[in-house]
Formats: structure tokens, sequence, C-alpha cells
């Protein structure tokens, strides 16, 4: 069975604070997805990562893909209170259905 | 934009009813499935859909049904509603067999069984 450890599982941090978010597993993924999910909506698409050691940035967001495919993480400079949500990791094995993480709760604090 | 509609946002069902949720998106995806969100366990596929008539089964299927005789539309069925189904249910869209164009949710249905 596949799965994704996300950790944190929740993190409360002021704002203007940096941090990192990681999303674990042992198998390798083809491609991986990060999604933001706020309080009572489903979770929305940040990005896509699909080559080993690949770095994307949505503003003050910065994602990587490990290497190996097996692992990403999720950065955030300067955090802002409309960054806070559940943030939900998803790897695609070969075939098309997703593997989810449990998610990490974020919390920033004005 | 594309649209994921899911039909009630919050339900309030009584053990043993039959219950509906219904899904519509208005982008012409192949791929429908739904999920359930609990606390923890992220989101665990009940079924996915990959064409219209077409069904399979994801991970927890048990106590459940789906339908899917249009292509914009993705039914779950509860068949006799119990209290372990209280859960938060979102319906998802794909364009492609592959997942790298993402998947597109629907705002969630908050089912209650008392």
């Amino acid at each position: 069975t596949q799965l994704l450890e996300q950790s944190p599982q929740f993190l409360s941090i002021q704002e203007g604070e940096n941090l990192t978010v990681y999303c674990n597993s042992s198998s390798v993924f083809s491609s991986l997805q990060w999604y933001r999910q706020e309080p009572g909506e489903g979770p929305v698409l940040l990005v896509t990562v699909v080559t080993g050691g690949e770095v994307k940035k949505l503003k003050r967001l910065t994602f990587q893909f490990g290497d190996a495919r097996k692992d990403s993480s999720l950065h955030i400079t300067a955090a802002q209170p409309g960054d806070t949500g559940l943030y939900l990791c998803a790897g695609a094995p070969r075939n098309y259905q997703l593997i989810w993480g449990a998610g990490t709760k974020l919390i920033i604090k004005p | 934009d594309v649209k994921v509609t899911q039909s009630s946002r919050y339900l309030v069902k009584r053990t043993g009813e039959k219950v509906f949720l219904e899904c519509v998106q208005d982008m012409d995806h192949e791929n429908m499935f739904w999920y359930r969100q609990d606390p923890g366990l992220g989101l665990r596929l009940i079924y996915f859909s990959y064409d219209v008539k077409m069904k399979e089964k994801g991970d927890i299927p048990e106590g459940y049904s789906v339908s899917r005789e249009k292509k914009e539309r993705f039914s779950l069925i509860l068949e006799s509603a119990s209290t372990n189904q209280t859960s938060m249910y979102l319906c998802a869209s794909s364009y492609v067999q592959g997942p790298l164009s993402g998947y597109t949710f629907g705002s969630g249905t908050r089912l209650t069984v008392v």
C-alpha cells in the first residue's frame, strides 16, 4: 500500500514567519500535487511537480520534489493570515488515482 | 473556470434512510470522483468514473453506490445511511486519464446521520 505522510499535522505561527511542511513516502510517484483547502470548501490545486529535483515557485510559496520522487516540501516565506488552511499533498502512482496525505493544518496568527 | 457543483452544503439524515448526493461539472471532464474526508484520515476514495455508465470501486465502497447516466453528473447513493457515514463528502472531476491536470473539487457536502 502506498502511503503519503505529511508533517507536521498542525502548525500555528505568527504572521511574517517562515515555515516548511513535508510530504514523504517510501514509494516513487510519477508526479505530486499540492492543494490548499479552506474551511467549508473543497481543495484547490496549487501546483504539480513532475521531475525529480524540480522546484516551483508561486509567489511566497516554494515547492520542491525530491530527487528520487518520493518526497516533497512546501516552504512559505513571510506567512500571512491568508495562507491559513489545510495543505494536502497527493501523489500519482502509475495509474490515474491520486494517493492523498492526511494534510497539514496551518494557522497564521495576525 | 471549471465548476463542480454539489447539490447540498449540509444534510441531516436519519439512520436507515436512502441518501442521494448529486454532483455536476460544467467542463466536459471525463473523470469524476467521490471522496469522503474525515479529520486525520485525509481523503478516501469511494468510487470513481472515467466515462458515462462506467464506475470503479475506490478504497471504501461498502455501503455506497454511484450512478453516472450523463457525462456531467455523478451521483453518490448511500443505500441505508448509518452513523459511521457522517462525514464531509467531496466530489471532484479531472480532464484526462492521468492526474497531471489536477482535480477540481466541489465545495463539499457535510452529511450528518442521526
